[in-house]
Formats: structure tokens, C-alpha cells, sequence
């Protein structure tokens, strides 16, 4: 069976960064794309981007352009997000969720709670 | 980028039937697919209607999905409401360039 598992919540400091991880199983990696969406508390869900699992092409939300880095390593089947010069409207917790294409979400992580607190 | 317009909440009785809309602000709803996803408090989202219309497996009949090009949305009905499909319920669509658009989410109340 198809399982997105995501790493554990994060503590960190404005200006920091956090790179969460997202390991699949259940299906060959390579013919899916993986998205990134976030939630903050309280809110709804917010699209981040998603990257090929196949040729690593990534699509970024315009709102997170030069802050966000998404790849993958194709020998574990995981994927990574990486936010950098993290704010406190960051706190979130983020899913990942596999993408078929055009663009839809059939599995999703357990989701990762990412606090940015000084 | 278009946005996705969904009421805050809506709420009806067991048994009822309920319709939430999903209205799109520019471009056809008709260009793109939509999704709905159900997220249960403290839970990940589940897809409930993908491509417009298409339930996946598992997904009760009673959830159905259909667009509307008249007003420009898509709607997600559910008939013979049970207290377990209370919930947020969003709708998810994209543009051309597959950058994802979701919207604001719907608090459905079973009461």
C-alpha cells in the first residue's frame, strides 16, 4: 500500500531554516510527482509546489519563490522541502502529498508541525 | 492566478442532503479539473472527488461532484448527511502552467 511518512515537528528560529522529509513506499517513486502543502493553525491549506520524482522539474508557489528548495533522492524515495529565512506566519504544519498529473493529491504524509518561535 | 471562492460553512440535519460550492474567479471551470478533499480535525486531507465528478474507491456514493460552467463552479453534494462526514471540505483546482490553486475550505456541520 501507498505510504507518504513524513519526519518529526520542528522548533526553530526566525531567520533559521527546516528541511522536512517525506519517505514513500508502496509504489515506484519515479512516476509520481511530489507536492508540498501547508497549514497554519486554524487555516486552510496553502500550496507550496511540487517537484518530478522523475527529472527533478520543480513548479514553486510565487509567494515562496527564493525561500523554498524541494528535490528528491531517487535511491531512498524521498522527498525533501526546504524553507529558509523562516518567519513566524511560517508556523505550519506542512504535508506532503503525492501528485498524478495534471494536478491532483491521491496520498498524503501524516503532516509535519513546523513552530517558528524566538 | 484565479482564486477559488468556497462558503465559510454551511451546515444541515442528518439524512439531508447538503451542496457546497466552489466558484472560480477567472478562466473557465471547465479548462481545469477539480478535486474536493475531506479533512476531519487533526487529520490529513482525503480526496473524496477527483476530476470533477469521479469518486475513488472507498468513497460513498452518497458524495458527488459536478461543475457548472453557467456560474463558473464546481459543487460538491453529499445526500443522506451522517454525523461522520462533518468535516472541512476544499476544493483544489490549477491553471495551465499546473500551478495548484485551492480554496478557502467549508466547515460542514452535522447537526
Amino acid at each position: 500500500q501507498v505510504q507518504l511518512v513524513q519526519s518529526g515537528a520542528e522548533v526553530k528560529k526566525p531567520g533559521a531554516s527546516v528541511k522536512v522529509s517525506c519517505k514513500a513506499s508502496g509504489y515506484t517513486f519515479t512516476s509520481y510527482g511530489i507536492s508540498w502543502v501547508r497549514q497554519a493553525p486554524g487555516q486552510g491549506l496553502e500550496w507550496m509546489g511540487w517537484i518530478s520524482a522523475y527529472n527533478g522539474n520543480t513548479n514553486y508557489a510565487q509567494k515562496l519563490q527564493g525561500r523554498v528548495t524541494m528535490t528528491t533522492d531517487t535511491s531512498t524515495s524521498t522527498a525533501y522541502m526546504e524553507l529558509r529565512s523562516l518567519r513566524s506566519d511560517d508556523t505550519a504544519v506542512y504535508y506532503c502529498a503525492r501528485v498524478i498529473l495534471p494536478v491532483e493529491f491521491d496520498y498524503w504524509g501524516q503532516g509535519t508541525l513546523v513552530t517558528v518561535s524566538s | 492566478n484565479f482564486m477559488l471562492t468556497q462558503p465559510h460553512s454551511v451546515s444541515e440535519s442528518p439524512g439531508k442532503t447538503v451542496t457546497i460550492s466552489c466558484t472560480r474567479s477567472s478562466g473557465s471551470i471547465a479548462s481545469n479539473y477539480v478535486q474536493w478533499y475531506q479533512q476531519r480535525p487533526g487529520s490529513s486531507p482525503t480526496t473524496v472527488i477527483y476530476e470533477d465528478n469521479q469518486r475513488p474507491s472507498g468513497v460513498p456514493d452518497r458524495f458527488s461532484g459536478s461543475i457548472d460552467s453557467s456560474s463558473n463552479s464546481a459543487s460538491l453534494t453529499i445526500s443522506g448527511l451522517k454525523t461522520e462526514d462533518e468535516a472541512d471540505y476544499y476544493c483544489q483546482s490549477y491553471d495551465s502552467s499546473a500551478f495548484v490553486v485551492f480554496g478557502g475550505g467549508t466547515k460542514l456541520t452535522v447537526l
